[in-house]
């Protein structure tokens, strides 16, 4: 049974630092084939992709959001790890992480529930 | 602006037919790059609803269906039932950005 759980803060400060930690099961990141992707959306908003990490530890990301963004794994703890820096009130979203389907660079079949981040001060 | 392009909103009767356009470019539909339907009903996490174009996973009525077309996509609804009434996302992968895309989101009202 593969099961996604995004965890972090629920409020943090502009121009802070945001970490995320999603944490899996059901699955390795160690297994060729697999990636895991970050997507977020702020409220009332679309869907917005943020990057991917697979099981090789190639990494991608949004290119619009590239100088912000760092993901990395951890596949002892089945956990990847997002930080966003200099967090603005825009980057208020809901966060989600998701899985791949086997081979696929695009196909997501399963999703966490999402973590909410508010930036305020 | 989402790169891949979605009517706000869709509305139909109960037991009706609706569909849901999906409109890229060459650098991803067009491009031969499948695409992926997701349902998202209120305050939940989005939902696998069509994979690969035309693909249901396991559990996914045979209401749903998708097809693909060139630079376009849709996602087609028959036998609307209230339960439908969710937001509905297309995704594909896009080359000259190196990842994934989704559309804008449309908002599905059964009347």
């Amino acid at each position: 049974q593969v099961t996604l759980k995004e965890s972090g803060p629920a409020l943090v400060k502009p121009t802070q630092t945001l970490t995320l930690t999603c944490t899996f099961s059901g699955f390795s990141l160690s297994t060729s084939g697999m990636r895991v992707s970050w997507i977020r959306q702020p409220p009332g908003k679309a869907l917005e992709w943020l990057a991917r990490i697979d099981w090789d530890d190639d990494k991608f990301y949004s290119t619009s959001l590239k100088t912000r963004l760092t993901i990395s794994k951890d596949t002892s703890k089945n956990q990847v790890v997002l930080t966003m820096t200099n967090m603005e009130p825009v980057d208020t979203a809901t966060y989600y992480c998701a899985r791949h389907q086997y081979g696929s660079g695009s196909l997501m079949d399963f999703w966490g529930q999402g973590t909410t981040v508010t930036v305020s001060s | 602006q989402s790169v891949l392009t979605q009517p706000p909103s869709v509305s139909g009767a109960p037991g009706q037919r609706v569909t849901i356009s999906c409109t890229g470019s060459s650098s991803n539909i067009g491009a031969g790059y499948d695409v992926h339907w997701y349902q998202q009903l209120p305050g939940t996490a989005p939902k696998l609803l069509i994979y690969t174009n035309s693909d249901r996973p396991s559990g996914v009525p045979d209401r749903f269906s998708g097809s693909k077309s060139g630079t376009s996509a849709s996602l087609a609804i028959t036998g609307l039932q209230a339960e439908d009434e969710a937001d509905y996302y297309c995704q594909s992968y896009d080359s000259s950005l190196s990842g994934s895309v989704f559309g804008g989101g449309t908002k599905l009202t059964v009347l």
